[in-house]
């Protein structure tokens, strides 16, 4: 059990560039989620998947943020034309299919947008 | 929908001292409840959960939590506190068993000497 891994950990960008994220899961775990933290605040989700299937993602910040995960492993989280507000961690968490699942969490790619 | 109330901001003790952290629910069922701890700039461990069954549940490094359903609340707790557990604490709610869950804001513990 190798964790989960996300790449990369930090990121400078600036306004108005698209940016991309990588979340590896623990290899058995077929949920994933991508939560966004600002500073003094808990977790926010933003949206899931089952396999290759995105659940939820009516909780994406706005249409300049997608998701994917197209072969049920590894997952992306693009944001497109970032603004000084998406400055935050992301993190990702994982989960089996199990009811009720635990999630377990990677240490997160903290975004810096100037 | 639900949500999640930690009281405390910042909570400061001394190393040895105990330790209760103060977490509040609002859901009409039984929710699923857990708390994760976080170090700076790190992302989120799991200290324990509760599901079901015995109301006090017991987590990694040394910590403790009860289901109160009257008071709906989920404290946490640790009998002797170490310099190493200065942190940030969340607890966190589900529900349905396998959605998204809703965190508090966090309570920023720091150990003194």
């Amino acid at each position: 059990d190798t964790g989960v891994s996300q790449d990369p950990r930090h990121k400078i960008t600036k306004r108005g560039q698209n940016v991309t994220f990588r979340c590896d899961p623990i290899s058995e775990h077929n949920r994933l989620y991508w939560y966004r933290q600002t500073l003094g605040q808990g977790p926010e989700f933003l949206t899931y998947f089952q396999n290759e299937a995105q659940l939820e993602k009516s909780r994406l910040l706005s249409d300049r943020f997608s998701a994917e995960r197209p072969k049920g492993s590894f997952s992306t989280l693009e944001i497109q034309r970032t603004e000084q507000g998406d400055s935050a961690m992301y993190l990702c968490a994982s989960s089996l299919e199990s009811f009720p699942d635990t999630q377990y969490f990677g240490p997160g790619t903290r975004l810096t947008v100037l | 929908a639900q949500s999640v109330t930690q009281p405390d901001i910042h909570i400061t003790v001394s190393e040895g001292a105990s330790l209760e952290l103060r977490c509040n629910y609002s859901y009409g069922a039984t929710p699923y409840l857990f708390w994760y701890v976080q170090s700076p700039g790190q992302g989120l461990q799991l200290l324990l959960k509760y599901f079901s069954g015995d109301t006090l549940v017991q987590g990694i490094k040394g910590f403790e939590a009860e289901f109160k359903r009257s008071q709906s609340s989920f404290n946490l707790r640790k009998p002797s506190v170490h310099w190493s557990d200065a942190a940030e604490y969340f607890c966190a709610v589900g529900i349905s068993g396998n959605t998204p869950l809703v965190f508090g804001k966090g309570t920023r513990l720091s150990v003194i000497a």
